[in-house]
């Protein structure tokens, strides 16, 4: 089936690590993102990428990085850089459709020990 | 700046019917979706709404006004499964999304 996955579902970190969190789709969909969701607030942008080898930043990037090698995969790495990693992180794709939607992955939540 | 207000929580009864509303003052407007999210799991697809009125799916429904920046989500014959948060979000002039923060509906029998 297609679909998006994330792993790790859960990760725990000591401070100072760097981590990377995988997000894989096999819906042959050309923009990604990476978002963060925290209690009380709506999602928060980090990082999209409408092709291959290219990628934007969204509201909140200091202190993440990602990479677009190949069109199914978009990993986003949380660096030592940022103050508060502590969160649910969601990954998406977005195809072709007229209204736009996001299909989300099961997410990746991150605790900084 | 840019906001999207929805009610923190609302109670609601199996079997009933519930209104989620949400507000929102954004730079342009090129749709509004609402998602479903159970805890700890990824937020679902269910209405797109573009054009002022009603959009009814099944038991869900979504109601748009451009003019007055609202939206609402209907559900009707409500069922515990239907306990989760649902998110409103607005595409802005720039063609992004902005998020509200969630309603968390809670059924109870």
């Amino acid at each position: 089936d297609g679909g998006i996955t994330q792993s790790p579902k859960y990760l725990f970190r000591k401070e100072g690590q760097n981590v990377t969190l995988s997000c894989e789709q096999n819906l042959n969909h050309d923009a990604m993102y990476w978002y963060r969701q925290d209690p009380g607030q709506g999602l928060r942008l980090i990082y999209y990428s409408q092709i291959v080898n290219d990628f934007q930043k969204g509201d909140i990037a200091e202190g993440y990085s990602v990479s677009r090698e190949k069109k199914e995969s978009f990993p986003l790495t949380v660096t030592s850089a940022q103050k508060n990693p502590t969160a649910f992180y969601l990954c998406a794709s977005k195809g072709m459709l007229v209204t736009g939607e996001l299909f989300f992955g099961e997410g990746s939540r991150l605790t900084v020990l | 700046g840019q906001n999207i207000d929805q009610p923190t929580e609302m109670t609601a009864t199996e079997g009933a019917i519930v209104q989620i509303n949400c507000t929102y003052q954004t730079s342009g407007f090129n749709g509004l979706f609402w998602y479903q999210q159970h805890a700890g799991e990824a937020p679902t697809f269910l209405s797109y709404n573009v054009l002022d009125g009603l959009e009814e799916k099944g038991r869900f429904s979504s109601f748009l006004s451009r003019s007055k920046g609202y939206s609402y989500l209907l559900l009707k014959e409500l069922q515990m499964k239907d306990s989760a948060s649902y998110l409103c979000a607005v595409k802005d002039s720039n063609y992004q999304l902005i998020w509200g923060a969630g309603t968390k509906l809670i059924i109870k029998p």
